[in-house]
């Protein structure tokens, strides 16, 4: 069965600091990986995707991850938070069949002025 | 804004009220999407519409009821709801549903139960 995990519920860290929001998953067959991020009273936004090729992919607002298939992991990442980073960010797996989107339990970000 | 609109933003209802969300993509995407959002909880699929016609049915309770009458809008039924049926009920759509690499979210209806 597909599965994500985020450990963590909540990630404080301090404006100007590198943040990583972590993720592992449980995939049949290759894997096919996205970070989404919701605002306060927002739908979720996309971040980024893995399908293939680099293992470290960029994406919006400065984000990026990196695919690490011998640990299973996706972890989100950012060289220097902001403020307004602030929000949930959901890791997602696409199964093999290609239809659905199986989300994690989201992870609070929290970034401190 | 994404393109998906969801109305109303919020919503509260006593157990035995009918009401209905609404949703409407303006992104010409054929596939359509309910979504449950409950704290601390995965988001959970409950409904899936391709080109109009319903693919995916998880499992969902039949007091919850959705219709698409066509590819721009989506519609979910709601009567004798449960306290425990309170959440974040976010509308999604994406270009097709096989394969789909992009899914475009709603801002959601905050539904409360009573």
């Amino acid at each position: 069965a597909q599965s994500v995990a985020q450990p963590e519920d909540q990630v404080n860290v301090a404006e100007g600091n590198p943040l990583t929001v972590k993720c592992t998953y449980s995939v049949s067959g290759n894997p096919y990986l996205f970070w989404y991020v919701q605002y306060p009273n927002r739908g979720l936004q996309f971040l980024l995707k893995y399908i293939t090729g680099d293992n470290l992919v960029k994406g919006s607002y400065g984000f990026e991850a990196e695919f690490n298939k011998s640990q299973t992991s996706f972890h989100l990442k950012k060289p220097s938070a902001l403020v307004s980073d602030s929000a949930l960010y959901f890791c997602a797996v696409r199964d093999n069949t290609g239809n659905q989107f199986y989300f994690g339990t989201g992870t609070s970000l929290t970034v401190i002025p | 804004e994404t393109g998906v609109t969801q109305t109303p933003r919020h919503l509260v209802m006593g157990m035995t009220n009918k009401k209905s969300l609404k949703c409407e993509q303006h992104l010409g995407h054929n596939a359509m999407y309910w979504y449950k959002q409950s704290a601390k909880k995965p988001l959970e699929l409950m409904f899936v519409y391709s080109l109009e016609e319903r693919v995916e049915n998880n499992s969902v309770p039949s007091r919850f009821s959705p219709e698409c009458p066509n590819s721009s809008h989506l519609f979910l039924h709601l009567h004798t709801l449960q306290p425990e049926d309170s959440a974040l009920y976010l509308c999604a759509s994406s270009q097709e549903y096989r394969y789909n690499e992009k899914l475009f979210f709603g801002s959601g209806t905050q539904l409360s139960v009573l």
